[in-house]
């Protein structure tokens, strides 16, 4: 593993169903993050963890939830999927050195 | 509340220098960021600025007054692959990054 993957790449899941996207980071960062991107918008947080075992609430956190059971893993959950949340989905980390923010590779998520 | 207010489209020639602009308000200010967003692809670092003044890396430069709440990115010898979106944030009190919508830059031979 190089930086930070995710997975899947791309899916299409059905309305109320539960879906969880990967992340996984081998830079040791202590802080990782998970935003959406939609057209015409910015990046919003939906949650972030400054270090393993905490987790925070970002800009959008409604239906989704993380955890931070390592420093590697932050996994995020749609416990009930809903159309409103179709997105392009980035999981970033950062260490405590730089604040530079580095970023997956992004999921294409479709609930439909 | 928080704002960052960027361009939503600018258009440049091949060869020439263009400068995208952004305005800030925000809880608290500690330092700002540029990436760079090739379409489909996720969002790379270029540069950051917690100081007033330009801080130059080859082709790219980004300047910083934190008084005024703005800042630029000069990008000069464009080439095609400069086409991209290019995306201000700034690193608010809690330290967490507020981002703005991005500027989709447009390069035309």
């Amino acid at each position: 593993i190089a930086g930070i993957t995710q997975a899947p790449t791309s899916q299409i899941l059905a309305a109320g169903r539960r879906m969880t996207l990967r992340c996984t980071q081998d830079m040791r960062h202590n802080a990782m993050y998970w935003y959406r991107q939609d057209l015409g918008l910015g990046l919003r947080l939906i949650h972030y963890s400054n270090t393993a075992g905490t987790t925070g609430k970002g800009e959008v956190p409604d239906g989704y939830s993380v955890s931070r059971a390592n420093t590697d893993d932050f996994p995020l959950t749609l416990a009930s999927a809903v159309p409103s949340q179709t997105s392009v989905y980035f999981c970033a980390s950062a260490g405590l050195a730089t604040n530079e923010q580095f970023f997956g590779p992004g999921t294409r998520l479709t609930v439909l | 509340g928080q704002n960052i207010d960027q361009p939503t489209e600018m258009t440049a020639t091949e060869g020439a220098i263009v400068q995208i602009n952004c305005t800030y308000q925000t809880s608290g200010f500690n330092g700002l960021f540029w990436y760079q967003q090739h379409a489909g692809e996720a969002p790379t670092f270029l540069s950051y600025n917690v100081l007033d003044g330009l801080e130059e890396k080859g082709r790219f430069s980004s300047f910083l007054s934190r008084s005024k709440g703005y800042s630029y990115l000069l990008l000069k010898e464009l080439q095609m692959k400069d086409s991209a979106s290019y995306l201000c944030a700034v690193l608010d009190s809690n330290y967490q990054l507020i981002w703005g919508a991005g500027t989709k830059l447009i390069i035309k031979p």
